[in-house]
């Protein structure tokens, strides 16, 4: 059984530019999660999508959008970077919408200069 | 406003012995938590899990225990081992909601 992976594991950018962020989910799981986790924190959730479509938001800006592919995969992309964007990004994947835990890839550590 | 809290930020516990991890949540409409272990530069790893319809819930040497009218969780972990010594977080969801509240994270040092 394939884990949930992501890619980049490290990525640097510069404030105002764009970013695109990927993820495997696990397979045979249709449901797709992203979580911002700054230091020391909890991580904080962005979206989630299910079956192609987003699925709920948390409190994050219209700038970090997402996107779900036929084969579960996911992306997310953030425009318009700044400095507070500066986290590890997880992806998280699970069977269904309810009732079963969240599977988390190792992360993005973006930086945001 | 954080709807699930970890007082804790560490612990420290002797190997053998055992380690027991609180949460608090705020949220009378969570019904659904979970337990993770995280370690430097890896991804949350999922322990356990509980749903509110039970009290408690075993696997190996890991035991949730779930208090509803307190709104209150823990981890046991018995015995205690060094390879247990990680951050660990607790995180709650609503049956109806499609998000995952997380906690800030009790960091376990489990001493030889």
């Amino acid at each position: 059984e394939t884990g949930v992976t992501q890619s980049p594991t490290h990525l640097i950018k510069t404030r105002g530019q764009q970013v695109t962020l990927r993820c495997s989910s696990q397979s045979g799981h249709n449901t797709v999660s992203w979580y911002q986790q700054a230091l020391g924190q909890g991580p904080q959730f962005i979206f989630q999508y299910y079956r192609e479509e987003e699925n709920g938001r948390g409190n994050f800006p219209p700038r970090f959008s997402g996107l779900q592919f036929p084969n579960y995969s996911s992306e997310l992309n953030v425009n318009a970077l700044e400095l507070d964007d500066s986290a590890l990004y997880l992806c998280a994947s699970r069977q269904d919408l309810t009732g079963s835990p969240l599977h988390f890839g190792n992360g993005t550590r973006l930086t945001v200069t | 406003d954080q709807q699930v809290k970890q007082n804790s930020p560490s612990l420290s516990v002797q190997e053998g012995r055992i380690s027991i991890l609180n949460c608090d949540y705020t949220n009378s409409m969570f019904d659904y938590f979970l337990w993770y272990k995280k370690y430097p530069a890896e991804g949350p790893t999922f322990l356990i899990s509980i749903s509110s319809i039970k009290d408690k819930n075993e696997d190996g040497r890991f035991t949730v225990f779930l208090n509803k009218s307190a709104k209150h969780l823990s981890l046991h972990i018995v015995p205690s081992q060094p390879g247990d010594s990680a951050v660990y977080f607790c995180a709650a969801s609503a049956n109806t909601g499609n998000q995952f509240y997380f906690g800030t994270g009790t960091s376990l040092t489990v001493i030889p």
